[in-house]
């Protein structure tokens, strides 16, 4: 069973750091990895999706890697801002049925 | 393109009472659904997934007596929550996927549940 996890469960920066989120996966025959940030209340935005072949995916001052083989993906945010604040939740794709396993989850607030 | 809305955004019922949540695909035909839950400070939770047109295969764990999910036609998937008791209380979110690009899914707002 896809079990998978995030570190750290929180995170407080000061605006302007640059931040590392951290996702780990046991079975890596995964279909694809994909980060999601969620407002409080609210539903997901799908932020990155990166594919079982590709090392990375960027988009902005968001950057994704994928290490499949150690079952490991970091998301890179760049000079964080206040408006980044939200829980970034990863979730893998095991290709059965398209089911998603969601991480933990990762609570950013990021401060002026 | 590819919008996935939700009614209602929130309902609040009492203990008892059964409640149905509806999950539209708006500018694209899904031919599977997904719903999940997520209590407080949580992960999400796949429940179900559906097909159109046939029964949703449901996670272990989950009431399929108690989550009716109906998948009738490629825009529209519905969850009612049965005899609904205060521990069902929780955020309901559906996704969908179309035919073309089943490894993306698309997420709906949301639907947070209160009972009473």
């Amino acid at each position: 069973k896809q079990e998978v996890t995030q570190i750290p469960a929180a995170l407080s920066v000061p605006e302007g750091e640059n931040l590392v989120l951290n996702c780990s996966f046991t079975d890596s025959a995964i279909y694809n990895l994909q980060w999601f940030r969620q407002d409080p209340g609210k539903g997901l935005t799908s932020l990155l999706l990166i594919q079982s072949s590709q090392r990375e995916q960027t988009s902005g001052r968001l950057n994704a890697s994928l290490d499949k083989s150690s079952g490991r993906s970091t998301l890179y945010i760049a000079a964080s801002q206040p408006g980044d604040s939200a829980t970034y939740l990863c979730a893998v794709n095991t290709g059965t049925a398209s089911k998603l396993t969601f991480g933990t989850g990762t609570r950013l607030q990021v401060t002026l | 393109g590819a919008v996935v809305s939700q009614h209602p955004s929130w309902v609040i019922c009492k203990s008892g009472t059964s409640v149905k949540i509806e999950c539209r695909s708006l500018d694209f035909q899904a031919t599977t659904m997904f719903w999940y839950r997520q209590f407080p400070k949580q992960s999400l939770m796949l429940m179900a997934t559906s097909n159109e047109g046939s029964k949703a295969t449901y996670e272990q764990g989950v009431e399929k007596d108690k989550f009716l999910i109906n998948h009738a036609s490629l825009t529209l998937s519905t969850l009612t929550v049965t005899s609904a008791h205060p521990e069902d209380s929780s955020f309901y979110i559906c996704s969908a996927s179309s035919r073309g690009r089943q490894e993306t899914q698309y997420f709906g707002p949301g639907t947070r549940l209160l009972v009473l």
